[in-house]
Order: C-alpha cells, then structure tokens, then sequence
C-alpha cells in the first residue's frame, strides 16, 4: 500500500526565512502528487500539484515543491516565510486508477515568529 | 461558487448515540469523497462516490458507518452508534467530472466536522 511520510510534525521559522517541509512517498510508480493547507477553521486547500509534468512545480503564496523520483521525494519550500504562512500542511499523493483518492502524510504545523 | 459546505460544525454526543453528518459539494460535482482525522493521526480516506453510486467504500471502518447520496447531490454519512475512537475530524471534498485513469480532477475540501463522542 502506497504511504506518505511527512517529517517533521512542526516546524518553526523566523520571518523571511526559508521555509521546508519534507514529504517522502512510496510508490513503485510514481503517482499524482499534491500538497495541501489549512488556515484555522477552514478545509483543505490545494498549494500545487504534480501530474508527471515539469518535475518543479510552482504553487499559491510563493511556494514551490521539486519532485525527485530517485529520491521519492516532494518537498515543499518558500524563499521566504510570511506570518501569514502559519498553518498546517499535508502532502498526499493519488495512487494511479484508484479513482482520485488521497492518501496523506501525517500534516506539518508551521510557525513563524516575528 | 459556493464552495463544499458541511453540517454540523461540531457535535458533542455520547457513546451509544447517532450523528449523521451532512455535506454539500459544489454544484455539478460528481465525485464526491469523505475523509476523516482522528486526532494526532493522518487524515485518511472513507469512501467515494459518482454521483449516487458508492465507487469505493474500502476506507469505511465498520458496518456502524452508513453513507448516503441521495439523487447525485448532497451525502451523508451516519455513525450509529457511535463508539469514542470514533471522535475525529470528518471532511468532505468533491471534484469535477469523472476520473479518467490519467486525469486528475482537483478536489475542493470542506471546512469539516469535528465530531466528538463522550
């Protein structure tokens, strides 16, 4: 069964500090991948996705995230953290012909301090 | 657009009880799928659904979950009854057109519904 491993369960930067939060798949095939955020008291909402195009994908906010197939990796970064960056984030991936569900990591809690 | 809305918000029940829980997509979604988090745990898929058809139900933890989606709109999802681990975040999410094998289709989140059982 396919799996997404988020390390770290909270990570905390300064403001205008670089922002990375790691996402690491497991897939013989390489699936459709995303990340995610929640504000407080709001859904899901989509940052960006991969969909075996270009392997660096650019997303909402400034974020971007660089699939490495070698390293099953899917990393999402920031050049520069903003306060209102803090939130929660979820990497997940769609497994192939599986009708589009996700599978998530274990979510991200990122601070950002003045 | 209205986006995915979802009822209630928060529920308090006690073990024994019934909740159903209700989600609304955004108008002319097909699919339509429920997802759950327990506290400290992922967020983890419960089931699926094209249009009134249950297409994947392999997330749904026991027969005590009952999901519903009458006429292709909104879903519900009952919990009878209801047992503590079953407190946790629900969230609903739906997504356009039908899946294609090779095409993904974005899906909106709702805000959820913590539902928690005493």
């Amino acid at each position: 069964a396919q799996s997404v491993t988020q390390l770290g369960s909270h990570v905390s930067v300064s403001e205008g500090a670089l922002v990375l939060l790691r996402c690491n798949y497991s897939s013989s095939v390489p699936p459709y991948l995303f990340w995610y955020v929640q504000y407080p008291n709001q859904g899901l909402q989509l940052l960006l996705k991969y969909t075996s195009a270009a392997t660096l994908v650019k997303g909402i906010n400034g974020f971007e995230a660089e699939f490495k197939k070698s390293e099953t990796s899917f990393h999402l970064t920031k050049p520069s953290a903003h306060m209102s960056d803090a939130a929660e984030y979820f990497c997940a991936v769609s497994p192939w012909n599986q009708g589009g569900k996700l599978i998530f990591g274990q979510g991200t809690e990122l601070s950002v301090k003045p | 657009e209205a986006g995915v809305t979802q009822f209630p918000s928060h529920s308090v029940i006690e073990k024994g009880q019934t909740v159903t829980l209700r989600c609304d997509p955004i108008s002319g979604h097909d699919n339509l799928y429920w997802y759950r988090r327990v506290m400290g745990k992922e967020i983890k898929f419960l089931l699926h659904f094209v249009k009134e058809s249950k297409q994947d139900e392999s997330g749904m933890p026991n027969n005590r979950f009952l999901a519903e989606r009458t006429g292709g709109t909104y879903s519900t999802l009952k919990v009878q009854p209801a047992e503590l681990e079953d407190s946790g975040v629900y969230f609903c999410a739906s997504s356009q057109l039908r899946w294609e094998g090779n095409i993904y289709n974005e899906q909106f989140f709702g805000p959820g519904t913590r539902l928690t059982v005493l």
